[in-house]
């Protein structure tokens, strides 16, 4: 168990709709990172909160947006949802900034859009 | 130039073979290069990481080896196990700052008993 909490593990909605998907770090970790996992493009970075506060984006869609709350939790939020964004959304945590320290994964939420 | 690119997709070893995964990037400012095991339904964990700054580091039955000249790092898993069977990422990373892992692809591996 990496401490790393994510809600829901599954979820299955439609084309054009709205999820939010929710990640809470290991006790003490300030940094939450989201990815995505599809078959066809392993683990694609999508952005990085440090303490409440955006500190790095990747290949993140305009139609998805994250943030980090005071109590560090995070939430990832997916808009007018298309079948190409099914896939496996990880959350993962650190102490640090990132970069040269370990990651904790949680077990990832799966999202299939019929 | 962000890229880390990792072979083969999928590797089919026996039981107390080697295993050989590779990864080659092209950013030279990287200086952290982690493998993560991931198994089926669960979330990616560390394995094993190097720093540039030695050429080998090894851990049990699992070593990397890093090739600076050549951009290149590379896992190796000795007398692999049936326990071994998962997917392997390799990763690389700028220390200091808030800086992204980037992964590779993955490869699948299968030990067969």
């Amino acid at each position: 168990d990496s401490g790393v909490t994510q809600t829901p593990k599954h979820l299955i909605t439609a084309t054009g709709q709205r999820v939010t998907l929710r990640c809470s770090p290991r006790s003490g970790d300030l940094s939450v990172y989201w990815y995505q996992q599809s078959l066809d493009q392993g683990l694609q970075f999508l952005i990085q909160y440090y303490n409440g506060e955006e500190r790095a984006k990747g290949n993140i869609l305009e139609r998805f947006s994250a943030q980090q709350f005071p109590d560090l939790h995070s939430e990832l939020n997916l808009s007018s949802l298309e079948l190409g964004d099914s896939a496996l959304y990880f959350c993962a945590s650190s102490l640090g900034t990132g970069g040269s320290g370990e990651l904790f994964f949680g077990e990832g939420s799966r999202l299939t859009v019929l | 130039q962000q890229q880390v690119k990792q072979s083969p997709q999928s590797l089919i070893v026996q039981k107390g073979g080697i295993s050989i995964i590779n990864c080659a990037y092209e950013n030279t400012a990287f200086d952290y290069f982690p493998w993560y095991q991931q198994f089926p339904g669960k979330g990616p964990a560390l394995l094993i990481a190097i720093r540039p700054d030695v050429s080998e580091k090894k851990e049990g039955r699992f070593t990397i080896s890093f090739n600076k000249s050549a951009k290149q790092f590379s896992l190796h898993i000795m007398d692999s196990q049936p326990g071994d069977s998962a997917t392997y990422f390799c990763a690389a990373s700028i220390s200091g700052g808030y800086n992204k892992l980037i992964f590779g692809a993955g490869t699948r591996l299968a030990v067969h008993p």
